[in-house]
């Protein structure tokens, strides 16, 4: 298995911007999550789906920020405008939702700089 | 909110010797996970320890879980250069049906050749 693809790997957009985070989950995963990781903050969860539905979306900072999972094998994570402070590691992870525990899988990440 | 605690922020050791992190929690737990993320990369899974469970072996890895005073310890023997990365806890602190991990900020290890 290739294990969770993320694009683009990095992303360099200036402030106002459109920007789109894609995510592929390893094959078979019920559960995907979006985080966020920066040196202030640490890794904070976003968002995250159960069979391509949010459950919880709580983590999501503002409006600016939406993502949808239009199936079981892909999901987006698209930030409109984009502004300096969102500058961070974005990273997708899935995992395979079950009894007594499960661990996630981690994408690459998408270093996003916005300026 | 951060749930786990890692301690210490960083830790810088020889190769060959043991290294040892910690990580406190607030709130009870299903299971408390660690992970390690090498330099611009993803999170990577280590181990999983239960609510039940006390400890945890896997190769040179050893997890202790106190319920009790809602702290966990990764110990790592006989360290490698290859070892060297930035270690998180995680926790499953989630009701049923519901499956979120809260990490900490993690320790950063170095283990200098």
């Amino acid at each position: 298995d290739a294990g969770v693809i993320q694009s683009p790997r990095h992303e360099v957009t200036e402030m106002g911007q459109e920007v789109t985070l894609r995510c592929k989950p390893i094959s078979g995963h019920n559960s995907l999550f979006w985080y966020r990781q920066t040196m202030m903050r640490g890794l904070e969860l976003l968002i995250y789906f159960n069979n391509n539905v949010p459950i919880d979306d709580s983590g999501m900072p503002e409006d600016r920020f939406s993502a949808k999972m239009p199936n079981a094998s892909f999901s987006t994570l698209k930030i409109q405008p984009s502004e300096p402070r969102d500058s961070a590691v974005y990273f997708c992870a899935s995992s395979l939702k079950r009894a007594g525990g499960y661990e996630q899988y981690f994408g690459p990440g998408t270093r996003l700089t916005v300026t | 909110s951060q749930q786990g605690e890692e301690d210490p922020q960083a830790l810088s050791i020889q190769e060959g010797e043991n290294a040892t992190m910690n990580c406190s929690y607030k709130t009870s737990i299903n299971n408390l996970q660690w992970y390690r993320q090498n330099s611009g990369r993803g999170l990577v899974h280590l181990i999983l320890i239960r609510s039940n469970e006390r400890e945890k072996h896997s190769g040179r890895l050893r997890v202790t879980l106190d319920t009790s005073k809602k702290s966990s310890s990764l110990l790592i023997t006989a360290s490698r250069a290859a070892d060297t990365a930035s270690y998180f806890c995680a926790t499953d602190s989630s009701g049923a049906g519901s499956y979120q991990l809260t990490f900490g900020k993690g320790t950063k290890l170095s283990v200098i050749p």
